[in-house]
């Protein structure tokens, strides 16, 4: 199993661009997580999904997208991206009620100029 | 305030040492979470507990539910001990993280 895979590993976009992160994990788990890290802050939950189809907003969901078509899938998107949108994002994943361990993808680093 | 607090921030020990990282909590938790990020960036759960303690080779993990506190210790310490120590707290069915600002441990030789 590859496990929980993010591309790209490291972007630049000037402001007012686009873009989509990419999240996809090969474990079957039903639940996947969209974090944001930033320089002396813990990481910060920005949008999750309990299943194919169903997403909610984390504690910072302003100024991104996302969907879940498919159970393996999870891109979340930034719309005119903002300088205050550098920073480095990961995608997570668990199975399911009763089995907690978040499994981390590698890491999307953002820089908005 | 912040919901899960660490101490120290920062720790350099010799090679050899034993390392104790403190977590604190001040909500409702289902779980709590101890997870390890190397200088790279990829993030690694070391950890999940309700209770009592947990060891993994030299790591050691407890935690006092009434006190709302957990401790990650490291016996024997090593080089490759270096990263960021991470502790989160898990709430509700969906598991929701809050995360600590991490713990960035430099182990000497």
């Amino acid at each position: 199993n590859a496990g929980v895979t993010q591309t790209p590993k490291f972007r630049i976009l000037k402001i007012g661009q686009s873009m989509t992160l990419q999240c996809t994990q090969d474990m079957n788990h039903n639940y996947m997580y969209w974090y944001r890290q930033d320089p002396g802050m813990g990481l910060k939950l920005i949008y999750y999904s309990v299943g194919a189809g169903i997403t909610d907003k984390g504690e910072v969901p302003n100024g991104y997208n996302v969907s879940r078509s498919t159970t393996e899938d999870f891109p979340l998107r930034l719309e005119l991206a903002a300088p205050s949108q550098t920073s480095v994002y990961f995608c997570a994943s668990r199975v399911g009620l009763g089995r907690e361990t978040q499994y981390f993808g590698p890491g999307t680093r953002l820089l908005v100029l | 305030k912040n919901e899960v607090e660490q101490s120290p921030q920062n720790l350099t020990a010799q090679e050899g040492e034993f390392i104790t990282i403190n977590c604190s909590y001040s909500v409702g938790i289902s779980a709590l979470h101890w997870l390890q990020q190397h200088p790279g960036g990829g993030i690694v759960s070391l950890f999940m507990l309700s209770s009592g303690k947990k060891k993994h080779g030299r790591l050691i993990a407890t935690i006092n539910i009434q006190e709302k506190h957990s401790s990650l210790h490291i016996t024997a310490s090593h080089p490759r001990d270096s990263a960021v120590y991470i502790c989160a707290v898990s709430r509700g069915a969906t598991n929701k993280l809050i995360f600590g600002t991490g713990t960035l441990l430099a182990v000497q030789p």
